[in-house]
């Protein structure tokens, strides 16, 4: 059972144009929430978090939104460049609990020249 | 030190060989975990380390899997017997928990040990 759901596995946006990526949680317990970004043959990289007392963080070009009666969080890249070309995994946890991530499957961003 | 150093880097092996992968976290973090990904998912939860103290594994770490973190600094994840659906890339992964909630940090990944098992 995925408590943390990206339904897009991918997602294709020309450079300069707005990237939006979805995830969807079910454990009403998660109050964290963060989104990694993932090269071919590395490690995933903490891009941006969120607590669930906020409803935006915003870092530069990446945008963080938070939905909490919808469980719905998304990452808004703007504008959107070749070089943000990854895999994007949204990740949830529990912050006063054991504050073990949980990930989603993740969805591949493709930024078009 | 500058950041998560997982060795080796790739291994294959052969299916019913042990295998052995080692992951040195950020040196103040406390906490460490071990992820496994396989193609077309998320890291999915292996287990955690506070300092030597291993707290939680999931069901996914089966008998034929066992990770130890001696001295609370570097840890090991053994696989014995291994199996061809056990090929993986295996993540480790360190932060700094204080408990309270407001000091901790996120996760930060290594590079990971991708596992073929033939």
């Amino acid at each position: 059972d995925q408590q943390v759901k990206q339904n897009s596995p991918s997602l294709s946006v020309q450079e300069g144009r707005i990237s939006i990526l979805n995830c969807d949680y079910t454990n009403s317990m998660f109050d964290y929430f963060l989104w990694y970004k993932k090269y071919p043959a590395e490690g995933p990289t903490f891009l941006i978090s969120i607590s669930s007392i906020k409803d935006k963080n915003e870092d530069g070009r990446f945008t963080v939104f938070l939905n909490k009666s919808a469980k719905h969080l998304s990452l808004h890249i703007v504008p959107s460049q070749p070089g943000d070309s990854a895999v994007y995994f949204c990740a949830s946890l529990v912050s006063g609990g054991s504050y073990i991530p949980t990930f989603g499957r993740g969805t591949s961003l493709i930024v078009h020249p | 030190d500058t950041g998560v150093s997982q060795d080796p880097r790739h291994k294959i092996t052969k299916r019913g060989q042990n295998v052995t992968f080692r992951c040195d976290p950020i040196s103040e973090h406390n906490r460490l975990y071990w992820y496994r990904q396989t193609l077309g998912q998320g890291p999915e939860f292996l287990t955690y380390f506070q300092n030597e103290a291993q707290l939680e594994k999931s069901r996914l770490l089966s008998d034929r899997f066992s990770a130890e973190r001696p001295k609370g600094s570097f840890s090991t994840l053994e696989i014995q017997r291994t199996e061809q659906g056990d090929s993986a890339m295996y993540l480790c992964a360190s932060s700094a928990h204080t408990g309270t909630g407001v000091m901790n940090t996120e996760a930060f990944f290594g590079q990971g040990t991708r596992l073929t098992v033939v």
